[in-house]
């Protein structure tokens, strides 16, 4: 089976911080997402990769960067946490363009005080 | 970003029923629109995808429909079961944005004992 796994599944930050959250998938998929989900909301595109070192932005970059150095791994940045970025974030991946199936992490909730 | 997913919030329905979950989209120019479900605590998952030249797909006690001259799309699910108590969100997806998902708002389906 795939797995994407998040590193955390809370996390409590407090403003101005900057925040780390990372992202493994076992499965050499090409392209990797993050998603912050929010009630009312949906699930909302922060930032994307097709390959390493490659970034595209989706609807909601700002406030946020993101790294891919490797395959594998896709860490999504906050640089200066704010209350507003109190969210769940979902990471999720594919195996290649056209594939309709994105494998999700279990979400992490973070807490922004 | 898309817009679709014009959900009803929530949906109940009694065990051993059929559910229908609906939602609405706006482009056009989708490649695929895609359901999938999301249990509590965890991320989504893939249920089922139809590509947007057809018009009905069949799963696993699944079916969804895709009315494109109305711009709806439809998942049915046969014979409810409380393990189907979860969001169901559409999504679509169109390759030549880079593979984007765009996912609407989500319907809470809560299946009465």
């Amino acid at each position: 089976d795939v797995k994407v796994t998040q590193s955390s599944r809370y996390l409590v930050k407090r403003t101005g911080e900057k925040v780390f959250l990372e992202c493994v998938q076992d499965m050499d998929h090409e392209n990797m997402f993050w998603y912050r989900q929010d009630p009312g909301l949906g699930l909302r595109l922060i930032y994307f990769s097709y390959d390493v070192k490659m970034k595209e932005k989706g609807d909601i970059p700002e406030g946020y960067s993101v790294s891919r150095e490797k395959k594998e791994r896709f860490s999504l940045i906050l640089e200066s946490a704010s209350t507003n970025q109190t969210s769940m974030y979902l990471c999720a991946s594919t195996p290649s363009f056209g594939r309709t199936e994105a494998f999700f992490g279990q979400g992490t909730r973070l807490t922004v005080v | 970003g898309e817009s679709v997913g014009l959900h009803l919030p929530t949906l109940s329905v009694q065990e051993g029923d059929n559910s229908i979950i609906n939602c609405a989209y706006s482009n056009s120019a989708s490649d695929y629109f895609i359901w999938y479900k999301q249990e509590s605590g965890k991320g989504p998952q893939f249920i089922i995808d139809i590509r947007s030249n057809m018009d009905k797909r069949q799963g696993q006690r699944v079916t969804v429909l895709l009315n494109k001259t109305v711009k709806h799309l439809s998942l049915q699910i046969a014979a409810t079961q409380p393990g189907d108590s979860a969001v169901y969100f559409c999504a679509e997806n169109k390759a030549s944005t880079g593979n984007q998902f765009y996912f609407g708002t989500g319907t809470s389906l809560t299946v009465i004992p």
